[in-house]
């Protein structure tokens, strides 16, 4: 079993529509989690991040982790085309390393 | 600051020839990265620095692979003897290092793209 587990899509949805992207972990020593943003062909840009637990809200986008669960969110509201793209997740604990989901594809129809 | 920045955003070589990637980190991070990537993959974790010490390399990182950091601050990345299996995404990211912070996250660069023909 993978440490972070990510659909990889693809995911697509009418503009104007609520996207729900989802990653599940299972190492319980995870207190950051971080999501990503990558247009094709360009390095992830750090969309949103969360340390320890709870929500964290900016503008369309909601990042929301459930510990007891290890489930971790990214809604993004009033989905707009310039937001198709690969969303990934990372997560890391009181090491080095980041773990990261594969990515899932989203496509925003106009 | 400026972000991370990487050079070159793509390189095209033939297959033998060796390359070389350099990064500049946020500056007041002491936590340097390089991962790689390949078309629908997330990041590969290739190695990284604390400060200008290699603390940890993947096994992915080949004897033809070598990364630098003098001094501690920019990183240079060179493969030797290209193979077509190289081609891929370069990444290079730079973290503050301090667990306790409540900000320790990932910053990428925009990438080094390696075609290897």
């Amino acid at each position: 079993q993978k440490e972070v587990e990510q659909d990889p899509g693809p995911l697509s949805v009418p503009e104007g529509a609520i996207v729900s992207l989802n990653c599940t972990y299972s190492n319980s020593a995870f207190q950051y989690f971080m999501w990503y943003r990558q247009y094709s062909r360009k390095g992830p840009e750090l969309l949103m991040y969360t340390y320890s637990s709870g929500n964290k809200e900016d503008g369309r986008f909601t990042a929301q982790v459930d510990k007891s669960s290890k489930y971790i969110s990214l809604f993004i509201r009033d989905s707009q085309p310039s937001d198709s793209a690969t969303y990934l997740c990372a997560m890391s604990g009181r090491t080095y390393k980041y773990i990261f989901g594969t990515g899932t594809r989203l496509k925003v129809l106009a | 600051d400026t972000g991370v920045s990487q050079d070159p955003r793509h390189k095209i070589t033939k297959r033998g020839q060796n390359v070389t990637f350099r990064c500049d980190p946020i500056s007041e991070h002491n936590r340097l990265y390089w991962y790689r990537q390949t078309l629908g993959q997330g990041p590969e974790f290739l190695t990284y620095f604390q400060n200008e010490a290699q603390l940890e390399k993947s096994r992915l990182l080949s004897d033809r692979f070598s990364a630098e950091r003098p001094k501690g601050s920019f990183s240079t990345l060179e493969i030797q003897r290209t193979e077509q299996g190289d081609s891929a995404m370069y990444l290079c990211a730079s973290s503050p290092g301090d667990f306790d912070s409540g900000a320790n996250v990932l910053t990428f660069g925009a990438g080094s793209r390696l075609t290897v023909l």
